[in-house]
């Protein structure tokens, strides 16, 4: 099946500095791919669509100018989180979606543990 | 009102043997697709099964099958022989078809099951 990365897998920070997660789909084209959170023991809760080459469409409830978006290319979404607090610490989740599958499968990242200190 | 219901929040199951964990799903479009995603503690999802709506018949892979109850609206996955390795959080996740002023798929997962094998 398709492959979908994520850089970093962990990432401990301190409050107030901003933290690059990269998410790769390394042997398809993505034009589409989504970002999710998670929190122990929770589900995953979109957070945005990020669409190739225009603005991501985020979920309500979540800050577009906290969470920043850049789906640059049609293999790889960077999402920012912009002055992190604790309680941004999370689990995050991202996926690519597949055309080549029967079905528009997502294929998933294995996901990155965020801890803000 | 939640679309996706998993009412098992923790199951266990002998090793060997099957069990059933439960989905239902609530949709007023009759075009949509169900899947099952097996996330072990790394925090992968892994995707285990799919159903489309318009599928005749249940969906199949390995050990896993779907049973799918479209009337009742109800997608439970059926795992045979347990093993150990099957013990995780599994998630029921329901694809709508995409909606006219959004460019992402309408893709909601439910609250997850945490299933157990015991050996």
């Amino acid at each position: 099946g398709a492959v979908v990365s994520q850089h970093p897998s962990r990432v401990i920070c301190k409050s107030g500095t901003s933290v690059k997660i990269e998410c790769r789909s390394l042997d398809f084209q993505a034009t589409t791919m989504f970002w999710y959170r998670q929190f122990p023991k929770q589900s995953l809760m979109l957070m945005a669509t990020s669409n190739e080459g225009s603005k991501a469409t985020y979920e309500q409830g979540v800050e577009k100018d906290k969470f920043l978006i850049n789906h640059a290319s049609l293999t790889l979404s960077t999402l920012t989180v912009t002055s992190a607090h604790p309680e941004d610490s999370s689990f995050y989740i991202c996926s690519a979606l597949g055309l080549a599958g029967i079905h528009n499968e997502q294929f998933f990242g294995p996901g990155t543990r965020l801890t803000v200190l | 009102a939640q679309k996706i219901t998993q009412t098992q929040p923790g199951m266990f199951v002998q090793e060997k043997e099957a069990v059933t964990l439960d989905c239902t799903y609530d949709t007023s479009d009759p075009s949509y697709g169900l899947f099952w995603y097996k996330q072990p503690s790394s925090g992968e999802m892994i995707f285990l099964i799919y159903q489309g709506s318009y599928d005749q018949q249940n969906a199949t892979e390995g050990r896993y099958s779907l049973n799918f109850q479209k009337a009742r609206k109800s997608a439970n996955l059926v795992i045979s022989a347990s093993q150990l390795g099957d013990s995780a959080m599994y998630f029921c996740a329901m694809r709508e078809p995409q909606d006219r002023d959004n460019y992402g798929q309408n893709f909601v997962f439910g609250p997850g099951t945490r299933l157990s094998v015991l050996p």
